[in-house]
């Protein structure tokens, strides 16, 4: 069953260091997603992307944060100077454009970031 | 006033029991609604998707929704340990494109065998 895949499944920086955080999304899946997760909080939207653009962008995703598709596969998320509150369980998400179920996100695995 | 609200639990139940989750929430702009499961230490998948208010059933599942009172449901029958997850309500305000999902906080349901 095809799946949403993410790498690294857990990485620790120091605060101030740059991170990537890296995505395969399901094949034929036009639409990519990230979302985050604080410990013990809700689940929280972060940026979509398609067709090579930002979509739409929360007030979370401000200017320390990119999101690339570099190639036809990968669709990363890169925090450029880390705080000590960006420590979270990242989420990348892809969706099918002709979904029967528009907000049926397929869901990775996450990355776990931890900032000290 | 958070615009999805949802009670974190924990709730436990034996296994058997009819379960009950629900969210209420603010923005009278959202049209569809979801409920995510999450098991520990993965990513939420989608269980049930519903667009107009009233009942959808799927297999021991039942989504409800109550556009009048801004208030959403999901209930599960005969329960079974495997039940025993996060769950998240989801939300959004149209169909078109790929417009963002606003999530409750999920309740964390334990099935006691």
């Amino acid at each position: 069953e095809p799946e949403v895949t993410q790498t690294p499944s857990h990485q620790v920086t120091q605060m101030g260091q740059e991170v990537i955080l890296r995505c395969v999304p399901i094949s034929n899946h036009l639409y990519f997603y990230w979302y985050r997760q604080i410990l013990g909080q809700k689940v929280e939207f972060l940026v979509s992307f398609y067709n090579n653009e930002i979509s739409e962008k929360s007030e979370i995703f401000d200017d320390q944060f990119s999101v690339e598709r570099p190639d036809g596969s990968n669709f990363t998320l890169k925090i450029r100077s880390t705080k000590l509150e960006d420590s979270a369980m990242y989420f990348c998400a892809s969706s099918e454009v002709d979904s029967l179920r528009p907000g049926e996100l397929f869901f990775g695995e996450g990355s776990r970031l931890t900032v000290l | 006033q958070k615009e999805v609200e949802q009670d974190p639990g924990p709730l436990s139940v034996p296994e058997g029991a009819i379960v009950s989750l629900n969210c209420t929430y603010s923005n009278s702009a959202f049209q569809y609604f979801m409920w995510y499961r999450q098991y520990s230490r993965k990513g939420p998948e989608l269980l049930m998707y519903t667009y107009s208010s009233g009942n959808k059933e799927d297999g021991r599942f039942t989504a409800q929704v109550d556009k009048s009172s801004k208030y959403i449901s999901l209930f599960i029958r005969d329960s079974q340990p495997s039940d025993s997850a996060t769950y998240l309500c989801a939300m959004r305000r149209s169909n078109f494109g790929n417009e963002k999902l606003t999530f409750g906080t999920g309740t964390r349901l334990t099935i006691i065998p």
